[in-house]
């Protein structure tokens, strides 16, 4: 069983509504990933973390979404003003290592969110 | 850039025929390679990955080698079984930080 936390594993917002998932990853991993993986099941990085520091994150998620990872506390992904393309499956993944490594990732089940 | 690339989305196959999902890798660097598997309503997993040490690595009958020269990390297994029936991800770290997945493939398994 996967020992990485989502919640709520289904959200439904209205366009332009707020959009909050958290993610609580495997005890003792510095370091967090968030994908989306659309109707198509094709992932897309969207940023990570280690520890509370954002390592990278791709132009969308900059200008639309705000994340964090605090110390103590789940990491969170919210998408500021919902859109219907933000329909997708959004994936967080703890490891032990990021960079240039052959650790694995742990994926949690998963935030479903449907915007209408 | 770097890339990972599945050239089939879809492949469908009989109970007991041999099973050979594609995954080649374009990089500047010699990136590691690992197969993800998402079975249906499942949370993605890893199946197996590659070794510093050119080791092949198997699990539940899946094997995967590196070929440096073809920039290719298949995915086989002599056997398939209804079991095997799910979403399959190669997926490289090239040391960017942001671990690279490839488009997906998924393997219908058919009695």
């Amino acid at each position: 069983n996967s020992k990485v936390i989502q919640t709520p594993r289904y959200l439904v917002k209205g366009q332009g509504q707020k959009a909050k998932m958290r993610c609580i990853p495997e005890k003792g991993h510095p370091v967090v990933f968030w994908y989306q993986q659309n109707k198509n099941n094709e992932f897309k990085f969207l940023i990570n973390f280690q520890n509370q520091e954002v390592l990278q994150q791709i132009d969308m998620t900059e200008k639309r979404f705000s994340a964090e990872c605090p110390s103590n506390s789940p990491c969170s992904l919210e998408i500021q003003s919902s859109e219907a393309g933000d329909s997708a499956l959004y994936l967080c993944a703890s490891s032990l290592k990021g960079q240039l490594s052959n650790e694995r990732l742990f994926f949690g089940h998963g935030t479903k969110l449907s915007v209408l | 850039g770097d890339s990972v690339t599945q050239t089939e989305g879809l492949v469908t196959l009989t109970e007991g025929l041999p099973v050979m999902l594609n995954c080649t890798y374009q990089s500047t660097y010699s990136p590691f390679l690992f197969w993800y598997v998402q079975h249906l309503n499942e949370a993605p997993k890893l199946l197996l990955k590659s070794f510093t040490d050119n080791k092949r690595p198997e699990h539940q009958g899946f094997h995967a080698t590196l070929h440096k020269s073809s920039s290719s990390f298949h995915l086989q297994k002599s056997s398939a079984q209804l079991s095997d029936s799910a979403l399959y991800y190669c997926a490289s770290n090239y040391g960017n930080e942001k671990i690279t997945f490839g488009a997906g493939t998924k393997l219908t398994i058919k009695p």
